[in-house]
């Protein structure tokens, strides 16, 4: 089953607005990551946010994450036609070996 | 990218037919990982590996073995493949257990 559950399913902006999307899970987790996939190819790794930390940035990406309701959400600014893609949230709920649980995906549309 | 490759990266095959999937990685990473993406189910782990010669298995395993006898290959094994497992099949590595870096993928179509 799946432990990340992202939203809204799809998600059209227009160039130059923020996109916001959500992640929900049901379980403690180690980590939570986020991943983007561009049409035919393979995943790449966006952000971690740790358990014990609520925000994160990297360049236009903001994450954070409320380990009290179990949520996160990644925010895009100022998003580019070229940020068009699936995006993935995905958990660490695991022991010694690492792994993790991907939700369904995001379709993120930005039109020029 | 990191350097993963997948081979082949695409196959056509028949119901019935051992296959056989391989993903090679040039950063001697501990981790490797096979996961299957079909449309409505995100990503699911198939079998992953946390050293040579050690594997276990994911979410949706039945129907599939899998092999890692040195650090930089992970095969994965249809013994008989099934339509149910046309799929879009990626690798993925990871040095830690936490970032993963996937290969390009393995559209499979069994007929």
């Amino acid at each position: 089953s799946q432990q990340g559950e992202e939203d809204p399913q799809a998600l059209s902006i227009q160039e130059g607005e923020n996109a916001t999307m959500n992640c929900s899970y049901k379980t403690s987790i180690n980590n939570l990551q986020w991943y983007r996939q561009n049409s035919g190819r393979g995943l790449v790794h966006l952000i971690l946010i740790r358990s014990n930390e609520r925000e994160k940035h990297s360049g236009r990406l903001r994450v954070t994450l409320d380990t009290s309701k179990k949520s996160s959400s990644l925010l895009i600014t100022a998003s580019r036609a070229a940020d068009t893609a699936s995006y993935f949230c995905a958990t660490d709920s695991s022991g010694a070996n690492s792994k993790l649980t991907f939700g369904k995906g995001i379709t993120l549309s930005v039109r020029p | 990218d990191a350097g993963i490759t997948q081979s082949p990266r695409h196959k056509v095959t028949e119901t019935g037919t051992p296959v056989t999937l391989r993903c090679h990685q040039t950063e001697n990473h501990r981790y490797m990982y096979w996961y299957r993406q079909d449309p409505g189910h995100g990503l699911r782990l198939i079998h992953y590996s946390y050293g040579v010669k050690d594997t276990d298995k994911g979410e949706v395993s039945d129907g599939y073995s899998v092999s890692r006898s040195k650090t930089e290959d992970f095969l994965l094994t249809l013994e008989s493949a099934t339509s149910s497992q046309t799929s879009v099949y990626f690798c993925a590595i990871s040095s830690l257990g936490e970032t993963q870096y996937f290969g390009p993928g393995t559209r499979l179509l069994v007929l």
